[in-house]
C-alpha cells in the first residue's frame, strides 16, 4: 500500500541554521503531498502541500518540492528559529482516495537559541 | 471561527470498559475523519464519513471499533471492551469536502489501564 518514510529524529538545531527533514513516498500513481506540523500543546495543522509533480509547495519559510524521479519530498528552511521547534509529518493522499492521509512517523525538531 | 473540537480532552478508562469520544466538526464541513496517534503505530486513518455516503471504515482496527455522524455534523467514536493497545491519542479532523484540506481538532488522550 502507499507509504510515507521520513527522517529519523530528533533533530537539534541552533538558531539560524539550515533544516532539511527528508521524506520519501511509495505510491501507486500520483499521489498528493504534504507536511503537517505539530507545535508544543496544539493540534496537527497543515504547514505545506504538492499536487503534482514539479510543484513547490511553500509557507513561512518553508519549501517542499514534488520530486517524481526521486519520490521525495524533502522539507527545507534556511534560517530556522526557536518558534519553529515541533514535530513534523510527510503525508500523502492516493489519487483514487484523495481524503485518506498516509503519514510518516514524524521528525522532532528542537531549535536552541 | 470556531475550529473542531474534541471531546473529552483526556479519559482514562479500565481495560473491559466501553468509551465515547466526541468531535465537533467546523459548521459547514461536510468532510470528517478519525485518526489515531500511538507509540507504536503513527498516525493511522480510521474512518471517514462524507456527507450522506456511505462511510469508509477501511482504517478501524477491529470490530470493537464503530463511528457514527449524526445529522451530517457531530461524530462518535466508540470503542468496546478497550484493551491497553488502545491507549493513542485520537485525532478528529474536517473538511468542506472530499479532497481538500484536514483541519484537526486537540485529540482526545485516551489510556486504558
Amino acid at each position: 500500500g502507499d507509504s510515507v518514510t521520513q527522517m529519523e529524529g530528533p533533530v537539534t538545531l541552533s538558531e539560524e541554521a539550515f533544516l532539511t527533514i527528508n521524506c520519501t513516498y511509495t505510491a501507486t500513481g500520483y499521489p498528493s503531498l504534504f507536511w503537517y506540523v505539530q507545535y508544543p500543546g496544539e493540534g496537527l495543522q497543515l504547514l505545506l502541500k504538492a499536487t503534482k509533480a514539479d510543484d513547490k509547495g511553500s509557507n513561512k519559510g518553508f519549501e517542499a518540492t514534488y520530486r517524481k524521479e526521486t519520490t521525495s519530498f524533502h522539507l527545507e528552511k534556511g534560517s530556522v528559529q526557536v518558534s519553529d521547534s515541533a514535530v513534523y509529518f510527510c503525508a500523502l493522499t492516493p489519487r483514487s482516495n484523495d481524503y485518506k492521509l498516509s503519514f510518516g512517523a514524524g521528525t522532532t525538531v528542537t531549535v536552541r537559541a | 471561527g470556531a475550529g473542531v473540537s474534541q471531546s473529552p480532552s483526556n479519559k482514562v478508562t479500565e481495560k473491559g470498559k466501553d468509551v465515547e469520544l466526541r468531535c465537533d466538526p467546523i459548521s459547514g464541513h461536510t468532510a470528517l475523519y478519525w485518526y489515531r496517534q500511538s507509540l507504536g503505530q503513527g498516525l493511522e486513518f480510521l474512518i471517514y464519513f462524507q456527507g450522506n455516503s456511505a462511510p469508509d471504515k477501511s482504517g478501524l482496527p477491529s470490530d470493537r471499533f464503530s463511528a457514527e455522524r449524526t445529522g451530517g455534523s457531530v461524530s462518535t467514536l466508540t470503542i468496546q471492551r478497550t484493551q491497553q493497545e488502545d491507549s493513542a491519542v485520537y485525532l478528529c479532523a474536517s473538511s468542506p469536502g472530499q479532497g481538500s484540506e484536514q483541519y484537526f481538532g486537540p485529540g482526545t488522550r485516551l489510556t486504558v489501564t
